[in-house]
């Protein structure tokens, strides 16, 4: 069965950029939407985009133009960018995979982001 | 503030049932867009429950039952054990943001 596992820096400086990766493993990525999703303290959860196996992009529009996706399906990862940080920025970050771009099944297990100087 | 209002809070005791509400709008929900539920336990990432109003994937117990009546969706959640304790979350398409996909605020679960 698909995992996913997050990974990247759990500290990053306001006006800066945080770049996450996710990897995936247990299956191929083709034909999938794989998904970025973050949870503030005490919060629900955010949807913050997809990105499609062909490299296609969707991305909620409360983020505007701050949000990059890649995606390599030949190495199984997916990254995330997300420029210009603020404290608000701060959350747990999970990745996900949506086989309808509806819901999301499996996450992995989150990694934590702390944005401050 | 959530475009899909859920109780902060439900309780029961072990062995109860219980349901958690989820009152959309005519841009998600009442527009006819399916309602999703995710158990998030503490310390995990949320798993999915309920998919498509009303499915369960595998190895979800059918203790969970998900229905939807117009711009409302529940989360029904028969014998209460002492491991369902966690938060739960409703989720689903909105039109109104471009292709959003929104989470209810989450309710709390205590067992």
């Amino acid at each position: 069965q698909v995992q996913l596992r997050e990974s990247g820096p759990g500290l990053v400086r306001p006006s800066e950029t945080l770049s996450l990766k996710c990897t995936v493993s247990g299956g191929a990525m083709s034909s999938d939407y794989w998904a970025w999703l973050r949870q503030p303290p005490g919060k629900a959860p955010e949807w913050i985009g997809f990105i499609y196996y062909n490299g296609i992009t969707n991305f909620n529009p409360s983020l505007g133009s701050r949000v990059a996706m890649s995606v390599d399906t030949s190495k199984n990862h997916f990254s995330l960018q997300l420029t210009s940080v603020t404290a608000a920025d701060t959350a747990l970050y999970f990745c996900a995979r949506s086989t309808t771009g509806t819901y999301f099944d499996p996450w992995g297990p989150g990694t934590p982001v702390t944005v401050s100087s | 503030q959530s475009v899909l209002t859920q109780p902060p809070s439900v309780s029961g005791a072990p062995g109860q049932t219980v349901t958690i509400s989820c009152t959309g709008h005519d841009s998600n929900l009442g527009a006819g867009f399916a309602a999703h539920w995710y158990q998030q336990l503490p310390g995990t990432a949320p798993r999915l429950l309920i998919y498509g109003n009303r499915n369960r994937p595998s190895g979800v117990p059918d203790r969970f039952i998900g229905s939807k009546s117009g711009a409302s969706a529940s989360l029904t959640i028969i014998g209460l054990q002492a491991g369902d304790e966690g938060d739960y979350y409703c989720q689903a398409f909105d039109n109104s943001l471009t292709g959003s996909r929104i989470f209810g605020g989450g309710t709390k679960l205590t067992v």
